[in-house]
């Protein structure tokens, strides 16, 4: 099965502080994705990946930085958090070919004040 | 501009009839399409897909329908159950050749309630 963890479930930060927000995959997939989740508005590409040092930015990339040196981890930063960042986080992989389905990790809820 | 539309926010049925969920597309280039579902704090997992080279893929409960020239598809779920309550994300993708590679467009999601 695929696998897909995020380094924290909860995370409260206060607004100016930087943050980091990891992904790990253990299947070997290229494409990585962030997106985050809020009530009303669906899920929201912020930054995908097709492979290592290669980053794409989505639809809302403002406010948000990637890092991807190694294939199996994507990380997303928010240089200087903002209250207008609490939100549900979701990374998601996939594979290059042959499937265009995306697994997603169970979510980060950052709550900044 | 909203190119996969889930126009109702929410959706209760009772427990036994079936459930219907509705996504409505706008981008032509748009060839195979997936359905998710999620549960509070956890995140979406795969329910169903269809290509555009069908109009109906069934497993199980689950049945997605596909109208390519009205651009709309649906999701069936026979017989629903109090455990099919969740939020139902529609996601279209171009699989075929493009620039999208592997990305999906998410619709806003449709919270389903199944009342026992």
């Amino acid at each position: 099965d695929v696998k897909v963890t995020q380094s924290s479930r909860y995370l409260v930060k206060r607004t100016g502080e930087k943050v980091f927000l990891e992904c790990v995959q253990d299947m070997d997939h290229e494409n990585m994705f962030w997106y985050r989740q809020d009530p009303g508005l669906g899920l929201r590409l912020i930054y995908f990946s097709y492979d290592v040092k290669m980053k794409e930015k989505g639809d809302i990339p403002e406010g948000y930085s990637v890092s991807r040196e190694k294939k199996e981890r994507f990380s997303l930063i928010l240089e200087s958090a903002s209250t207008n960042q609490t939100s549900m986080y979701l990374c998601a992989s996939s594979p290059w070919l042959g499937s265009n389905e995306q697994f997603f990790g169970p979510g980060t809820r950052l709550t900044v004040l | 501009d909203q190119q996969v539309k889930q126009n109702s926010p929410s959706l209760s049925v009772q427990e036994g009839r079936i459930s219907i969920l509705n996504c409505d597309y706008t981008n032509s280039m748009f060839d195979y399409f997936l359905w998710y579902k999620k549960y509070p704090a956890e995140g979406p997992t795969f329910l169903i897909s269809i290509s555009s080279i069908k109009d109906k893929n069934e497993d199980g409960r689950f049945t997605v329908f596909l109208n390519k020239s009205a651009k709309h598809l649906s999701l069936h779920i026979v017989p629903s159950q109090p455990g099919d309550s969740a939020v139902y994300f529609c996601a279209a993708t171009q699989a075929s050749g493009g620039g999208s590679q592997g990305n999906l467009i998410f619709g806003k999601g449709t919270k389903l309630s199944v009342k026992p």
